[in-house]
């Protein structure tokens, strides 16, 4: 069925390192991507998407592809702040149109 | 702000009593929605409502009744909950059949302890 895997978390990081977040998703057809983003005692935040393959979404120095051939859509940062602590979800539309998301990867960046 | 504000942000209520969680977008969406986000859980879609009309409900206990009485509103109606319904709950919006029709945009939620 339709499911998105993430890498496990907290992923833990000094300041100005660079990020990495694995997302894999199992869908039929060509869904839309999407990374979200909570923010302690927040509700979740559009951080960026991608419609279609080979698509790269973009927002506040974070990237991520719409990679078809392996189903994937790694989010990335050059160089993470100490203020973008926080839970990230990926998800896609499903065949129903409704979001289907991952269980979320907690970051922790360290001063 | 994305547009989309719940009330009360949070809320202790007892196995016996009736609260309400409130939602409003100011988005000018048709299409909402309510999620449970419980600790170590992926979020759970409890319900969505398109132009009013709720078209799905996912095996939500009756103790949870939602209410949707026009596009900008919502409203989940809680009584006789159990301390396993403590979470938080989100609200979210999303225009469907527009361009931007699988975006979701959301509330900041509610956090519910059940004692």
């Amino acid at each position: 069925g339709n499911s998105v895997t993430q890498m496990e978390g907290p992923v833990t990081l000094s300041e100005e390192a660079f990020l990495t977040i694995n997302c894999t998703y199992t869908a039929t057809g060509y869904p839309s991507l999407f990374w979200y983003v909570q923010y302690p005692g927040e509700g979740l935040q559009l951080l960026l998407k991608a419609t279609k393959a080979d698509d790269k979404g973009s927002n506040k120095g974070f990237e991520a592809t719409y990679r078809k051939e392996t189903t994937s859509f790694h989010l990335e940062k050059g160089s993470v702040q100490v203020s973008d602590s926080a839970v990230y979800f990926c998800a896609f539309s499903g065949n129903t149109g409704k979001l289907i998301f991952g269980q979320g990867t907690t970051l922790q960046v360290k001063p | 702000e994305t547009g989309v504000t719940q009330t009360p942000r949070h809320l202790v209520m007892g196995m016996t009593n009736k609260k309400s969680l409130k939602c409003e977008q100011h988005l000018g969406h048709n299409a909402m929605y309510w999620y449970k986000q419980s600790a170590k859980k992926p979020l759970e879609l409890m319900f969505v409502y398109n132009f009013k009309e709720q078209t799905e409900n996912n095996s939500v206990p009756s103790r949870f009744s939602p209410e949707c009485p026009n596009s900008s509103h919502l409203f989940l109606h809680l009584h006789t909950l159990q301390p396993e319904d403590s979470a938080l709950y989100l609200c979210a919006s999303s225009q469907e059949g527009g361009g931007d029709q699988e975006t979701q945009y959301f509330g900041p939620g509610t956090r519910l302890l059940v004692l």
